[in-house]
Parts: structure tokens; C-alpha cells; sequence
């Protein structure tokens, strides 16, 4: 069975940059099917997907967030990162890792998210 | 706020069949498949339903997900107390070109 487990730093200050990974059990990250992708989510704004990418290197976006971030793959690892720049207040959430089967599929794995706070 | 439209709150007694609903737009719900999951207080959402009507294995029969136009539903029938959770929806979104969620609805069972 395959499982999500992120990683990082619960507490960033305000400015700086988030960095999060992603470690994939049970599942090859170079796999065909999948993407995998960070999703956040805050009590105001419910859940927010950030973005995803292919073993590859190909990624697709949330507009919204496209300038500040930014994801990758080590594939040797069996792993992929976020990291989120120039963080606020509205940037604190749990953020998720998850496996997606891109825009003609669904998200069908979920890691158990980690909580990210911005405080100086 | 949230791009998919979910009530707040749903409840129900042991046995019944509560309905949730989710509500888009035509470029999402009105053009693609909508999924549910279910989420239980501190773990990771669970995929519950997919593909609009389609379930993992090892998903009760009990939950059973539609679509019909731009609003999507999921159904609960002989509800039990271990269903007390919160549920979302999701779909993608051919404006945005990818996932977006609904609000999440909270489901009490009384």
C-alpha cells in the first residue's frame, strides 16, 4: 500500500521560504500514471491545490501561486519538494502531498499533511 | 472561498440517508468527473468516491456519488456513527486547468 509522508519545518518566518518534501512509499515516483502534487488547506479557505508534477520534470500550476512556487522530483530518493518564497500569514495551512492521475483521472492518495505556521 | 459549493454542515441519525451536496460551474463540475473524500479528524482525506458514481475497493456500498448538469452528490445511506467526518468534492477545472475543492461539509451524527 502506498503511502505520503511530508516533511519540514513547522514554523517559518515571515519573508522567508518554505521547503517541503514529499517521501513516496510503496509506489515508484517514475511511475507513467501518476503526478504528484501539493495541496494546502486553511479553516478560512478550505483546500487550495498548488501544484503538481510528472517524474519528468513537467508541471502544471495554480496561477494563483505560479511566481512563489515551485516543485521538483529526486528521483533517486523517491521524493518531491515545494518550496513556497516570500511567505505571509495567509500562507499558514496544512499542506498536503498527494498522488493525482492528472486532469483526466482524480487524486487518489493523500499524505497525513503537516501544519506550516508564519511567525517572526 | 472555495471554487465548489458545499453546505456547511449535514446530520443525520443512525440508519438514515443524508445527501451532500456540490455545486461549479460548467468549466468544472459541468465538464469533468467529480470525486468525493472523506476526512476524519487529524489523518489524511480518504478517497471515497471517483469518476462521478465509481468506488475504490473497499468502499461501502453505502456511499454512492451522482452528477447531474454543474452539481455533483453524495449519498449515505444506513448511516452509522463512524461516518461523522468531514467530506469534500473535487473535480478539475478546464478555466483554471487544475484541481479545485469544495468548502467541505461536516457530517454529524446524532
Amino acid at each position: 500500500q502506498m503511502q505520503l509522508q511530508e516533511s519540514g519545518p513547522g514554523l517559518v518566518k515571515p519573508s522567508e521560504t518554505l521547503s517541503l518534501t514529499c517521501t513516496v512509499s510503496g509506489d515508484s515516483i517514475n511511475s507513467d500514471n501518476y503526478y504528484w502534487g501539493w495541496i494546502r488547506q486553511t479553516p478560512g479557505r478550505g483546500l487550495e491545490w498548488i501544484r503538481s508534477i510528472y517524474y519528468s520534470g513537467s508541471t502544471y500550476y495554480n496561477p494563483s501561486l505560479r511566481r512563489r512556487a515551485t516543485i521538483s522530483v529526486d528521483t533517486s530518493k523517491n521524493q518531491f519538494s515545494l518550496k513556497l518564497t516570500s511567505v505571509t500569514a495567509a500562507d499558514a495551512a496544512v499542506y498536503y502531498c498527494a498522488r493525482d492521475l492528472g486532469y483526466s483521472g482524480y487524486i487518489d492518495n493523500w499524505g497525513q499533511g503537516i501544519l506550516v505556521t508564519v511567525s517572526s | 472561498q472555495s471554487v465548489l459549493t458545499q453546505p456547511p454542515s449535514a446530520s443525520g441519525t443512525p440508519g438514515q440517508r443524508v445527501a451532500i451536496s456540490c455545486s461549479g460551474t460548467r468549466s468544472n463540475i459541468g465538464s469533468n468527473p467529480v470525486h468525493w473524500y472523506q476526512q476524519l479528524p487529524g489523518t489524511a482525506p480518504k478517497l471515497l468516491t471517483y469518476s462521478n458514481n465509481q468506488r475504490p475497493s473497499g468502499v461501502p456500498d453505502r456511499f454512492s456519488g451522482s452528477k447531474s448538469g454543474t452539481s455533483a452528490s453524495l449519498a449515505i445511506s444506513g448511516l452509522q456513527s463512524e461516518d461523522e467526518a468531514y467530506f469534500f468534492c473535487a473535480t478539475w477545472d478546464d478555466s483554471l486547468n487544475g484541481w479545485v475543492f469544495g468548502g467541505g461539509t461536516k457530517l454529524t451524527v446524532l
